[in-house]
């Protein structure tokens, strides 16, 4: 059974610092990862989806890497925004399941 | 832009009542799921469909049941709330298989007393 792990479920740093946040899965057996933003109360905003063969996708301020064979993901966040606030989410697709981790609740400071 | 769309952001229900849960998607999308969300344990996976009158059940289906006459629409049922339904409820459309990226709506908040 696949399960998704996403460490710290807590962070605050100040704005302007670069931040990663991680995620790991137990079976490397994926057809893609993605990474979602929720914003308190509201519906998940995805950010990024790599594909099993891809090691890494970019976009703006944000760059997510793949390791399959270690089973684990990085979210990198640069130059970090009070706007940036709000919980991140991972979630492998797999054995036809899309399954999440708890997510990272993440609080920059102005 | 992708657009999903959730029928009610928060709905309050007294336990026994029959509860519909609409969504609603604009971009001619072939699969529609059903997830909730709670503290502590994450989303997780009710129900999807990938095709008109088609569904699957997912991880949690017990107590739920749902429809799909239109592509466009995908609706999930209590047929008798109970107070453990009490949840946030996602809904959330893909144009493939689940490996295709997923749009998500933004959310019902269901309150079962």
């Amino acid at each position: 059974k696949q399960e998704v792990t996403q460490i710290p479920a807590a962070l605050s740093v100040p704005e302007g610092e670069n931040l990663v946040l991680n995620c790991s899965f137990t079976d490397s057996a994926i057809y893609n990862l993605q990474w979602f933003r929720q914003d308190p109360g509201k519906g998940l905003t995805s950010l990024l989806l790599i594909q099993s063969s891809q090691r890494e996708q970019t976009s703006g301020r944000l760059n997510a890497s793949l390791d399959k064979s270690s089973g684990r993901s990085t979210l990198y966040i640069a130059a970090s925004q009070p706007g940036d606030s709000a919980t991140y989410l991972c979630a492998v697709v797999g054995a036809q399941k899309l399954v999440f981790g708890q997510g990272t609740r993440l609080t920059i400071n102005p | 832009d992708v657009k999903v769309t959730q029928s009610s952001r928060y709905l309050v229900k007294r336990t026994g009542e029959k509860v519909f849960l609409e969504c609603v998607q604009d971009m001619d999308h072939e699969n529609m799921f059903w997830y909730r969300q709670d503290p502590g344990l994450g989303l997780r996976l009710i129900y999807f469909s990938y095709d008109v009158k088609m569904k699957e059940k997912g991880d949690i289906p017990e107590g739920y049941s749902v429809s799909r006459e239109k592509k466009e629409r995908f609706s999930l049922i209590l047929e008798s709330a109970s107070t453990n339904q009490t949840s946030m409820y996602l809904c959330a459309s893909s144009f493939g298989p689940l490996e295709f990226q997923q749009y998500f709506g933004p959310g019902t908040r269901l309150t079962v007393t």
